[in-house]
């Protein structure tokens, strides 16, 4: 079975400071692994994915993550957090064979960025 | 443009009432997918389709139905909607494919069943 842990149902960050949100997947073999991004009022905007081939996976808007096999683990980073970063950010994992068509979503991080 | 369009965003509505969220996309994708966001869970899903006229259960089908009679459209329909089924509901549609897809979401339609 799939699923997603987010470590942190709420993260507040200062603006220029670094940004982590936490994600612990698990699965009984290696899965796709990505992160969505929510706007107020908005749908999901998909922020990056990892389908085996680098470790480190950049995105958009300056954020990256590091599938790491060893820890489970997949989190985002942003090395300066923006006013814009506010939103809510989920993990998600799918199985290999279906890729992003089945995708289990962790319960979300909610960031907050303090002028 | 390339996009997901559900309507209506707002729905208000009474308990057993039926009504139907609409959901299509222009990019004639393969997969089509319904979720559910509630607070603390995240999303969910409730039916997912690999193309036209084939749907499968999702993790939470439950007063659910669902079509896919043309590629393009994926209405989710509630024949006698409950309180516990208000929810923010996304439709999303993928490529066909493994790894190497990305799933687009509709704008979201907020649901209240009282």
């Amino acid at each position: 079975a799939q699923s997603v842990t987010q470590l942190g149902s709420h993260v507040s960050v200062s603006e220029g400071a670094l940004v982590l949100l936490r994600c612990n997947y698990s699965s009984s073999v290696p899965p796709y692994l990505f992160w969505y991004v929510q706007y107020p009022n908005q749908g999901l905007q998909l922020l990056l994915k990892y389908t085996s081939a680098a470790t480190l996976v950049k995105g958009i808007n300056g954020f990256e993550a590091e599938f790491k096999k060893s820890e489970t683990s997949f989190h985002l980073t942003k090395p300066s957090a923006h006013m814009s970063d506010a939103a809510e950010y989920f993990c998600a994992v799918s199985p290999h064979q279906t890729g992003a068509n089945n995708l289990f979503f962790g319960t979300g991080t909610r960031l907050t960025v303090i002028p | 443009e390339a996009q997901v369009t559900q309507n209506p965003r707002y729905l208000i509505t009474v308990t057993g009432k039926k009504l139907t969220v609409t959901c299509s996309q222009n990019m004639n994708h393969e997969y089509m997918s319904w979720y559910r966001q509630d607070p603390g869970l995240g999303l969910r899903q409730i039916y997912y389709s690999m193309n036209v006229e084939v749907t499968d259960k999702g993790d939470v089908p439950e007063g659910y139905k669902v079509s896919r009679k043309e590629k393009r459209n994926f209405p989710l329909i509630l024949e006698s909607p409950s309180p516990n089924q208000t929810s923010l509901y996304f439709c999303a549609s993928t490529s066909r494919g493994r790894g190497n897809t990305e799933a687009f979401f509709g704008q979201g339609t907020r649901l209240t069943v009282v």
